[in-house]
């Protein structure tokens, strides 16, 4: 079974830009969220699609969104790039089978932006 | 959502037993105990989890204390490759079940 998948792995960008990031759950898997990873702030919620609607939204400004497709893989935009947006985003799936499932993670794409 | 608190870090020898502690005061009576670890350049990974009862896997045991306000992670033989940072995390319906809160975690070093 193939685990979550996140294109590209690493990228750079400068800043201004967009940049799109693209998921693929793993098969079977309705849910999908997205984390930011940085050293100062650690790993902070970004929001969860499920059916092709977010379900849930982190605490983010509105140059964060994303989106999910009725396959269930799902992309995350973020615009007017600043040079705080440098992280590792990753991408997780689950079945949401209950509070007692296994949430699986990707191994994340890391953002650059100078 | 319900706060964790973790040791930032801790210390172990290759083939020795490991004990994480989390403590979970709030947590309420729905909330689950999961415990995730993130290896250097990986994505956090599941390990264990929990409601009331002690539990076991091939990964770990998870002993969760008669008040529910804490638990241990136990590594029984603890690997190089179980150096990592891991996170307690509680999980509930309120703010949605599908979200995960990640706290500091605790980074465990294994000394060979």
């Amino acid at each position: 079974k193939a685990g979550v998948t996140q294109t590209p792995r690493y990228l750079i960008k400068t800043r201004g830009q967009q940049v799109t990031l693209s998921c693929s759950p793993i098969s079977g898997h309705r849910s999908v969220s997205w984390y930011q990873q940085t050293p100062g702030q650690g790993l902070q919620f970004l929001f969860e699609y499920f059916s092709e609607t977010q379900r849930n939204k982190g605490n983010f400004p509105g140059r964060f969104s994303g989106r999910q497709f009725s396959n269930s893989r799902s992309e995350m935009n973020v615009s007017t790039l600043e040079l705080g947006d440098s992280a590792l985003y990753l991408c997780a799936s689950s079945s949401v089978g209950g509070l007692g499932n296994t949430i699986y993670f990707g191994e994340g794409s890391w953002l650059t932006v100078v | 959502d319900a706060k964790t608190t973790q040791p930032n870090s801790m210390e172990s020898n290759e083939e020795e037993p490991v004990h994480l502690p989390c403590n979970h005061s709030t947590i309420s009576g729905t909330d689950y105990i999961h415990w995730y670890r993130q290896l250097p350049s990986q994505g956090p990974e599941y390990v264990i989890h929990g409601l009331t009862s002690n539990v076991n896997n091939r990964m770990a045991s998870l002993a969760i204390a008669e008040d529910r306000k804490s638990s241990t992670l136990i590594l029984h033989r603890a690997t190089l490759r179980d150096a990592a940072v891991y996170y307690c995390i509680l999980r509930g319906p309120q703010g949605g079940s599908e979200k995960l809160v990640f706290g500091k975690g605790t980074k465990l070093t294994v000394n060979p």
